[in-house]
């Protein structure tokens, strides 16, 4: 059973407009909830980490927010550029974590694609 | 400072060959990571390396193994290519028992 389900899957918007991307997960406890940028091709680049007591974390014009009653966090990406076309993954780490990387949970990510 | 870097960038192998991938870890970092990431498909680690032995391992065979050297540097060695090893493989490196890890571009791998 996936552990951390992205949605949607795929996404298509024009360059300017705003957007969301879910993350629900059912790990739980956890330790902290990261979202990643992955260019294709390329490996993934940190966007942001929240652990379970922060309800957002903003690095420019991503910002990140996260319910961990409803175990759901989002990922919201403001005036949209044609760079920010990438997947964008969702990771969980469950609690205990200490460096034992096998625990992370990653999700299969959003496809992002901003046009012009 | 140099991140993390990965060799070669593209890789192309026949089913029953054998490959080797590279890695250096970040500048400071003692502990290596590696994932394999099938398309459209979020990665899967693969197993971590620190003072040069396997400390932990994913749901991966035998087939896999790998190496760390007393620079830190990582290899990744795959026997017997199969049609499903295709994908991009990742390093990501971090300091012991810390949770943020760095990954490199990756190496794409094509087995056909």
């Amino acid at each position: 059973k996936n552990q951390v389900e992205q949605s949607p899957q795929s996404l298509i918007i024009l360059e300017g407009k705003n957007c969301t991307l879910q993350c629900n997960y059912t790990v739980s406890p956890f330790s902290n909830l990261r979202w990643y940028k992955q260019d294709t091709g390329r490996g993934p680049v940190s966007l942001t980490i929240m652990t379970f007591s922060e309800n957002t974390k903003s690095n420019g014009r991503y910002t990140a927010t996260l319910d961990a009653d409803t175990k759901q966090s989002s990922l919201h990406i403001t005036a949209s550029q044609l760079s920010d076309s990438a997947s964008y993954i969702c990771v969980v780490i469950p609690s205990g974590y200490g460096g034992a990387t096998n625990k992370l949970i990653f999700g299969t990510g959003t496809l992002l694609a901003v046009q012009p | 400072d140099a991140g993390v870097t990965q060799s070669p960038t593209h890789l192309i192998k026949t089913r029953g060959q054998q490959v080797t991938l590279r890695c250096s870890p970040k500048s400071g970092h003692d502990t290596v990571s590696w994932y394999q990431q099938a398309l459209g498909q979020g990665p899967q680690f693969i197993f971590q390396y620190y003072e040069e032995e396997e400390r932990q391992r994913g749901n991966f065979p035998d087939r896999f193994s790998g190496h760390q050297f007393p620079n830190y540097s990582s290899e990744l060695n795959v026997n017997a290519l199969l049609l499903g090893d295709s994908a991009l493989y990742l390093c990501a490196s971090s300091l012991e028992g810390a949770d943020t890890q760095y990954f490199g571009p990756g190496t794409r791998l094509t087995v056909l």
